[in-house]
């Protein structure tokens, strides 16, 4: 059974603040996308990243896929308050369907 | 582009009783996958559908089962419900099944009383 382990589980920072979230696993994925969620809604998608060593950047938003596609990162620079929901990552063992594995996530709060 | 849309968006079952969710996805998808979401379990996958046909399931007992119609629009339903079933209920749909980008729809919050 593939897992995707994701810390910290809870993080709380000023606005202004940088902040890096972790998404580890003992499987290799072929893909590794990052989503967010506010309350009451679905996760959007933020980022697929595909190829080891990748590094992706949407604005203050940067990510990275580890070398051997077993660990991604996302780090965001200068956090806003527009930034707080829950950080998903979720991996696709390439199977053909869509049966991602997804992190239990990282609830982000920033305060102003 | 009309989204994911997921009926209805919140309902309220009693314990044994049966429950079928509904799921409307994008124009021109023809996949379309179930999620519950948990705080405790986070999101699990349950199953996957492409051109009426079930690809993929997950780990969920028989109680939970789906289907896919020929305008991809598909159901979900949770037989004899248990407690712990209480759950969003999150359906994505996309294009094709290479696995790369899904939409996810705002989902069914369902609570077993």
């Amino acid at each position: 059974t593939q897992l995707l382990e994701q810390s910290p589980q809870f993080l709380s920072i000023q606005e202004g603040e940088n902040l890096t979230v972790y998404c580890n696993s003992s499987s290799v994925f072929s893909s590794l996308q990052w989503y967010r969620q506010e309350p009451g809604e679905g996760p959007v998608l933020l980022v697929t990243v595909v190829t080891g060593g990748e590094v992706k950047k949407l604005k203050r938003l940067t990510f990275q896929f580890g070398d051997a596609r077993k660990d991604s990162s996302l780090h965001i620079t200068a956090a806003q308050t527009g930034d707080t929901g829950l950080y998903l990552c979720a991996g696709d063992n390439g199977a053909g369907s869509y049966q991602l594995t997804f992190g239990k996530g990282t609830k982000l709060s920033v305060i102003p | 582009k009309a989204g994911v849309t997921q009926t209805p968006r919140y309902l309220i079952k009693t314990r044994g009783q049966q429950v079928t969710l509904s799921c409307s996805p994008i124009s021109g998808h023809r996949s379309v996958s179930w999620y519950q979401q948990t705080p405790g379990q986070g999101l699990q996958f349950l199953f996957e559908y492409f051109s009426e046909t079930q690809r993929n399931k997950g780990n969920f007992p028989g109680r939970f089962s789906g289907r896919q119609f020929s305008n991809s629009r598909s159901e979900m339903n949770v037989s004899t419900l248990e407690l712990g079933d209480s759950a969003l209920y999150l359906c994505a749909s996309s294009p094709d099944s290479s696995g790369n980008t899904i939409y996810f729809g705002e989902g069914s919050w369902l609570t077993v009383v």
